[in-house]
C-alpha cells in the first residue's frame, strides 16, 4: 500500500510570497489533515477534511491560509502572502475507519517550508 | 484544555537500559492516546496507542501505562537500541477521526 505523498518536499520562498503544497492520500482513506509542525515542537492542526468536505478549520489562519481538496482526494494547502513565523513543516495525513485500529494518521514526510 | 504536557524534552539511555516518556492532559473528554515516532526528514508514524479502558498496553518492548484518575500516561521502551533514536510524540485525541492534539516531543537518544 503506497504511503501519503507530498509535493515538494522543500521550499525557500521571500516573506510575502506565496506558496502552495500538495498531498496525495492513501487510496480510499476519505479523512485528509493538513498540520503545521514548527521545528522543535509537535505538529498543529490546521485542518481536517472529510471527503472533500472541511470538518475542522479552527486553527487555520484563514487571512493568509487556504485548503481544499477537490474531487475528496488530492488536496492542496496555500499560504499567501507567507511571513516569517510560517517556517515550518507541513505535513499532511490521512485515515481510514475501515482500518481496525482506531483513528489511526498516517502521515507523510511533509514539506519543509523556509520563509527568509 | 486541549492541552498535552510532555517530559522530558530530551532523554539520553545507554542501551539496553529503559527509556521512559510521560504525558498528561486536562481534557476529560480525550478518549484516543496515541505515541507517534519521528526520525529527521520524515513524518511521524504511529507506535502504540492505548484507549482509557485500560490501564496498560504492551506491544514488543514498547509499553504504554494509563492513569486515568491522574490523567497521565507514559510509554517505557524495554531493551532501548540505538536503532530506538528518535523523536517521540504523545497525542491524544477526543473521538475517532478528530484531531490530534501533540505534546511537545521528547528527543530520545540511544548510546551503544
Amino acid at each position: 500500500e503506497a504511503g501519503v505523498a507530498q509535493s515538494p518536499r522543500y521550499k525557500i520562498i521571500e516573506k510575502r510570497q506565496s506558496v502552495a503544497f500538495w498531498c496525495n492520500p492513501i487510496s480510499g482513506h476519505a479523512t485528509l489533515y493538513w498540520y503545521q509542525q514548527i521545528l522543535g515542537q509537535g505538529p498543529k492542526l490546521l485542518i481536517q477534511f472529510q471527503n472533500n468536505g472541511v470538518v475542522d478549520d479552527s486553527q487555520l489562519p484563514k487571512d493568509r491560509f487556504s485548503a481544499e481538496r477537490l474531487k475528496g482526494v488530492d488536496s492542496t494547502l496555500k499560504i499567501q502572502p507567507a511571513k516569517l513565523e510560517d517556517s515550518a513543516v507541513y505535513l499532511c495525513a490521512s485515515s481510514s475507519f475501515r482500518k481496525k485500529l482506531y483513528n489511526e494518521q498516517f502521515f507523510g514526510p511533509g514539506t519543509r517550508l523556509t520563509v527568509l | 484544555q486541549q492541552q498535552v504536557k510532555q517530559s522530558p524534552q530530551s532523554l539520553i539511555v545507554q542501551k539496553g537500559g529503559i527509556s521512559i516518556i510521560n504525558c498528561a492532559y486536562e481534557n476529560t473528554a480525550f478518549d484516543y492516546f496515541p505515541w507517534y515516532q519521528q526520525f529527521p526528514g520524515k513524518g511521524p508514524a504511529l507506535l502504540i496507542a492505548i484507549r482509557p479502558d485500560v490501564s496498560e498496553k504492551k506491544e514488543g518492548r514498547f509499553t504504554i501505562s494509563f492513569n486515568k484518575s491522574a490523567k497521565q500516561f507514559s510509554l517505557h521502551i524495554m531493551d532501548s537500541q540505538p536503532g530506538d533514536s528518535a523523536t517521540y510524540f504523545c497525542a491524544a485525541s477526543r473521538a475517532s477521526g478528530s484531531r490530534l492534539t501533540f505534546g511537545e516531543g521528547t528527543q530520545l537518544t540511544v548510546n551503544p
